[in-house]
């Protein structure tokens, strides 16, 4: 079975422009979360989607975005990026639920905001 | 909302030795889960603890949930260099209706031959 797939994995971006990051999820997974991680602040998450719905939002701005697709595919969008919103970017999937059930991650897709 | 303070921040053992770390949250621990990460990597699932007074083994891995304590340990017994890496505490966090994971903010562990 194959493992939850991030891409793309480097991606360097100037500052004010936007960035997509895909997640293809484990096989009948339906559940994929995104979480941020900084050396300063750890990871933190930023949403959850289930059934192609946001079920639960993290503490970031509106220019954080996602969105899932039917076969529960996810992608997350940044808009007018920042210095800070330099990081590894994680997605994770599980069968129904982020929480009370194991999570399986992606390698991450590290991004650099220039 | 919940945090999860990991102790110590980071650890350098010598091969063979044994080693505990913490994860103590601020609030109460409904499930706690311990993962692994390699440097610029994915999280690997190591163990979920949900009850209180629950203790999970997994090769030389063991973890106690203390739920009174609002903690939980993890214990490295005959450490190994595959053993090195950070390894983050994670917790449920339930807002209302909806519930998230929350991580501690990780103990990197070296482990010297």
């Amino acid at each position: 079975k194959a493992g939850v797939t991030q891409t793309p994995r480097y991606l360097i971006k100037t500052r004010g422009q936007q960035v997509t990051l895909s997640c293809s999820p484990i096989s009948g997974h339906r559940s994929v979360s995104w979480y941020q991680q900084t050396p300063g602040q750890g990871l933190q998450f930023l949403f959850e989607y289930f059934s192609e719905t946001q079920r639960n939002k993290g503490n970031f701005p509106g220019r954080f975005s996602g969105r899932q697709f039917s076969n529960s595919r996810s992608e997350m969008n940044v808009s007018t990026l920042e210095l800070g919103d330099s990081a590894l970017y994680l997605c994770a999937s599980s069968l129904f639920t982020a929480t009370n059930e194991k999570l399986f991650f992606g390698s991450g897709t590290q991004l650099s905001v220039l | 909302s919940q945090e999860l303070e990991q102790s110590p921040q980071s650890l350098i053992v010598q091969e063979g030795k044994n080693l505990t770390i913490n994860c103590t949250s601020s609030k109460t621990l409904y499930g706690l889960y311990w993962y692994k990460q390699k440097y610029g990597e994915g999280l690997i699932f190591l163990m979920m603890l949900q009850k209180g007074g629950e203790e999970k083994s997994h090769e030389k891995i063991t973890a106690k949930l203390d739920e009174k304590k609002q903690q939980s340990s993890l214990h490295i017994t005959a450490s190994q260099p595959s053993h090195a890496g950070i390894y983050l505490c994670g917790a449920d966090e339930y807002t209302g209706a909806n519930s998230k994971l929350t991580f501690g903010k990780g103990i990197t562990l070296s482990v010297r031959p």
